[in-house]
C-alpha cells in the first residue's frame, strides 16, 4: 500500500491565484482530514470528512474549500490565495467507526504564497 | 477534548530511555490519550495510545497514572533517529479530530 499520497510537493502561488491540493489514500478509509501546519507550530485542523459526499468544517476553514466525491480521493481548493494560506498542508486518513483509531498521515504539500 | 501540556523541549543520550512526560488534568472518563511524532518536517506519525492500562508496543511504552492526569511516553533506547517533536492528544473515543499543541522536541545525542 502506498498510503496516503500528497501531490505536489511544492507549489509558490502568486496573490489571487487558486489551486488544488490532491490527496489519495489506498486503505479504503472512510475519515480523511486536511491539516495546515505554520512554522514552528502544531497542526490545525482545516476539513475533514466522514465518508464520500460528507464533508465539515474544521477550526480553521476559511479561504479553503473541499469536495469528497470518492473514498479515495479528498482534494484541497484554495480559491484567492494569499499570504496568510503560505504553510505546510497535511493530508491524513482514519478507519471509521467508534474505536480510537490511528491517523494516517501524507508527506505533505509546502506552499508558499507570495 | 481535554488540553495538554508538555515541555517544549528535552535532550537524551544515544542508548538510554527518553522519557516524555504530558499533563492531561482535565481529561475525562472516556478520553483517550494518545502521542505521535513528527521527524523534520515529515507529516506525524502514529506511536501509541491508551485509555487506563499502560501499554506497550514496538516503537514505545505508554505510563498513564491512576488518576489519569498525566502520562508518559517511554522510548527505552533513544536512537539519533527519535529526533522529533512528540505530541501527546488527547481525545474522545467518538472524535476522530486530533488537536495538536506545541508537543515537545526532543534531541537525541550521540
Amino acid at each position: 500500500n502506498a498510503g496516503v499520497t500528497q501531490t505536489p510537493k511544492f507549489r509558490i502561488l502568486k496573490i489571487g491565484q487558486s489551486m488544488t491540493l490532491q490527496c489519495t489514500q489506498d486503505m479504503n478509509h472512510n475519515y480523511m482530514y486536511w491539516y495546515r501546519q505554520d512554522p514552528g507550530m502544531g497542526l490545525k485542523l482545516i476539513y475533514y470528512s466522514v465518508g464520500a459526499g460528507i464533508t465539515d468544517k474544521g477550526e480553521v476553514p476559511n479561504g479553503y474549500n473541499v469536495s469528497r466525491s470518492t473514498t479515495e480521493d479528498f482534494p484541497l481548493r484554495l480559491e484567492l490565495a494569499a499570504p496568510s494560506q503560505t504553510s505546510v498542508y497535511f493530508c491524513a486518513s482514519s478507519e471509521a467507526g467508534t474505536g480510537p483509531y490511528e491517523q494516517y498521515f501524507g508527506p505533505g504539500t509546502r506552499l508558499t504564497v507570495t | 477534548d481535554a488540553k495538554t501540556t508538555q515541555p517544549t523541549s528535552m535532550d537524551c543520550a544515544e542508548g538510554r530511555a527518553a522519557n516524555l512526560p504530558c499533563n492531561h488534568s482535565t481529561i475525562s472518563g472516556n478520553e483517550y490519550v494518545y502521542w505521535y511524532r513528527q521527524i523534520h518536517s515529515q507529516g506525524p506519525q502514529y506511536i501509541i495510545h491508551g485509555l487506563k492500562n499502560n501499554e506497550t508496543n514496538e516503537m514505545a511504552s505508554l505510563i498513564i497514572t491512576e488518576d489519569r492526569k498525566s502520562s508518559t511516553l517511554i522510548l527505552p533506547h533513544a536512537t539519533l533517529r527519535d529526533t522529533a517533536v512528540y505530541y501527546c492528544i488527547v481525545r474522545g473515543r467518538a472524535g476522530n479530530m486530533l488537536t495538536f499543541g506545541g508537543g515537545t522536541r526532543l534531541m537525541v545525542k550521540p
